[in-house]
């Protein structure tokens, strides 16, 4: 089944703890992304990547960090989380050379307290 | 600074009756727009999408319109249906790189 898996799916964390979120899709995606959800905001992206080795900032990406060595993987990096750093992410997918059409994981609901 | 709107935060609408969903933009270098939809402990799915060089996009009930002058996209259902109830999201892309969503509207369809 074509997907992208998230993990994990909750985590409550304490301030300055690193973190990783892994990402990973099976569908030889090349352009893979993370957004944050907060309410009244919408989803902001904080990362993206449009193939191995390529990563580039989104909207949002102070405090965090992403790496891409292989295709299938995009974990996103939390070095020192802080409590501003509690949302719901998402990872997503697109198997455009670009943006596109994305196919999103089902969530990471993360808190830090 | 949000450069994608969604001014609505809910719309009810009585099944079998159209719902109208609105997005605003303030990028005019925006030029491909799309539309999620997402509900509950679930991520966002494609709904439908429109490029800059037209007004129009159907997908079965699904429609979208794009009047860039007003830098306005709507969302069209018809007929609305219980399972349509979910939040929606606009989304507008600059050179296929980055995406900017708007905050989303929950859309419920009363049976």
């Amino acid at each position: 089944e074509a997907q992208v898996t998230q993990n994990p799916r909750y985590l409550i964390t304490v301030t300055g703890k690193k973190l990783t979120v892994t990402c990973s899709q099976n569908m030889n995606h090349e352009y893979m992304s993370w957004y944050r959800q907060d309410p009244g905001l919408g989803l902001r992206q904080i990362y993206y990547s449009m193939n191995v080795e390529v990563t580039d900032k989104g909207d949002v990406p102070e405090g965090y960090k992403v790496s891409r060595k292989e295709k299938r993987n995009f974990p996103l990096i939390l070095e020192s989380p802080s409590p501003n750093q509690t949302s719901l992410y998402f990872c997503a997918s697109s198997a455009d050379s670009g943006v596109g059409e994305q196919y999103f994981g089902p969530g990471t609901r993360l808190t830090v307290t | 600074d949000q450069q994608v709107k969604q001014n609505s935060p809910s719309l009810s609408v009585q099944e079998g009756r159209i719902s109208i969903l609105n997005c605003d933009y303030t990028n005019s270098m925006f030029d491909y727009f799309l539309w999620y939809k997402k509900y509950p402990a679930e991520g966002p799915t494609f709904l439908i999408s429109i490029s800059s060089i037209k007004d129009k996009n159907e997908d079965g009930r699904f429609t979208v319109f794009l009047n860039k002058s007003a830098k306005h996209l709507s969302l069209h259902i018809v007929p609305s249906q219980p399972g349509d109830s979910a939040v929606y999201f606009c989304a507008a892309s600059e050179n296929n790189n980055d995406m900017r969503f708007g905050a989303g509207t929950r859309l419920t369809v009363k049976p």
